[in-house]
């Protein structure tokens, strides 16, 4: 699975959109792009996922780079629940978790 | 209705002791994982089980074990249980064995070795 980098804390206001970047420059052409938050205390929970295209669901919107080499993440509403540590992961069937971003929203 | 459940949330015991944890979804997923997060958050898979089968075995001590009698159950049974077994362990379902899927994950169980 190729690694990920990301940053380890980012800030953002409350109402404010969220865009966390994630670098996955060794990305083969099978692996997905994922993306998991774990808020304090409680089990992982699956955000969204893409191969190649942007796309969006009720959570965020995932923009991939055309090269795929990386990502962002955008929360487009921050809310004060959004507070979480953010993991990008890069994976074909084996989710590898690694040490996320842990996005503080100001309120 | 809780997608993935665990069984107990808290769970203290001594060393040596064996101890099992329950996990159950109701997702009608065909994969099933065991992972563990230990005190500085690194998340690490343990196992994978597909349809009752094991695909994924990290490398885990012979003392774990997982047992699956179902596709919607997988427990984890550990042995003779160590202070570096401490850790929250979480359980997680997904629709697909390969290509594209998500992971829905369990509460945790939080498990305390003296």
């Amino acid at each position: 699975d190729a690694k990920t980098t990301q940053p380890t804390s980012m800030d953002c206001a409350e109402g404010r959109a969220a865009n966390l970047p994630c670098n996955h420059s060794t990305i083969s052409g099978n692996e997905y792009v994922y993306w998991y938050r774990q808020i304090h205390s409680q089990g992982p929970q699956y955000i969204i996922h893409g191969l190649k295209n942007n796309e969006t669901n009720e959570m965020a919107s995932l923009i991939i780079t055309e090269d795929r080499k990386s990502s962002t993440l955008i929360l487009p509403h921050a809310t004060l629940r959004d507070t979480a540590v953010y993991y990008c992961i890069a994976a074909k069937d084996k989710i590898i978790f690694g040490k996320g971003t842990r996005l503080h929203i100001l309120p | 209705d809780t997608a993935v459940s665990q069984t107990p949330k808290y769970l203290v015991t001594q060393m040596g002791n064996d101890k099992s944890i329950k996990c159950e979804q109701n997702l009608g997923h065909d994969t099933m994982y065991w992972y563990k997060q230990d005190s500085k958050k690194f998340l690490k898979i343990m196992f994978s089980y597909n349809n009752k089968e094991l695909i994924i075995n990290e490398t885990v001590p012979n003392r774990f074990s997982p047992k699956s009698p179902d596709k919607a159950h997988l427990n984890l049974h550990i042995n003779s249980l160590e202070l570096g077994d401490s850790a929250v362990y979480f359980c997680a379902s997904s629709p697909l064995a390969g290509g594209s899927y998500e992971q829905y994950f369990g509460p945790g169980t939080r498990l305390t070795v003296t």
